[in-house]
């Protein structure tokens, strides 16, 4: 079993779209979660990071942490074309020493 | 931009070719991460450095080995390459302090083909 689960989408939605993307894990020693966004042929962009649980906003980004369900989300506000990548969660335990990733899932906004 | 940089961009090598790759962290930072991403795949760790000195290592061969300089760059190094180390390899720098790391900031990555 992985540590981390993302679904590997594709995920297609329509300009406008609240948008929702989601990571399970397994070891309830993460503290602290990224979401990244990597566009095709570049490096991971960190969009936001929370520690342990609850909510953070960030103009069209929410990120949402629930330990109890090992599980954390992003969501997209009225999503726009140029939100079209894949998107990277990631979770480390309190020193940061490691980085461990899901898969990606990759979102496509049709105009 | 993060202010890390990778180089080369791009790298074709033959398998049980050696190959070494180069990161410079982002200023302010002291220490540098090495993942591997394959094609479709997340990141995986391969190592961390910090104060010149290996501080973490995934379920990686020997094989893979790196260095970290006085400056805070650092080189990945690949021995005896296999078809399967073709991947995009990104370096992350970030800032630890008192044994305790932050936020992992990557560079545009590196790709490598084995042919």
């Amino acid at each position: 079993q992985k540590e981390v689960e993302q679904d590997p989408g594709p995920l297609s939605v329509p300009e406008g779209a609240i948008v929702s993307l989601n990571c399970t894990y397994s070891n309830s020693a993460f503290q602290y979660f990224m979401w990244y966004r990597q566009y095709s042929r570049k490096g991971p962009e960190l969009l936001m990071y929370t520690y342990s649980s609850g909510n953070k906003e960030d103009g069209r980004f929410t990120a949402q942490v629930d330990k109890s369900s090992k599980y954390i989300s992003l969501f997209i506000r009225d999503s726009q074309p140029s939100d079209s990548a894949t998107y990277l969660c990631a979770m480390s335990i309190y020193n940061f020493n490691k980085f461990y990733f899901g898969s990606g899932t990759k979102l496509n906004v049709k105009p | 931009e993060t202010g890390v940089t990778q180089s080369p961009t791009h790298l074709i090598k033959t398998r049980g070719q050696q190959v070494t790759l180069r990161c410079s962290s982002q200023s302010g930072h002291n220490t540098v991460s090495w993942y591997q991403q394959a094609l479709g795949q997340g990141p995986q760790f391969i190592f961390q450095y910090y104060r010149e000195e290996e501080n973490g290592r995934g379920n990686f061969p020997p094989r893979f080995s790196g260095l970290q300089f006085p400056n805070y760059s650092s080189e990945l190094n690949v021995n005896a390459l296999e078809l399967d180390d073709s991947a995009l390899y990104l370096c992350a720098s970030s800032f630890t302090s008192g044994g305790v790391g932050n936020i992992q900031y990557f560079g545009a990555g590196t790709r490598l083909s084995v042919l």
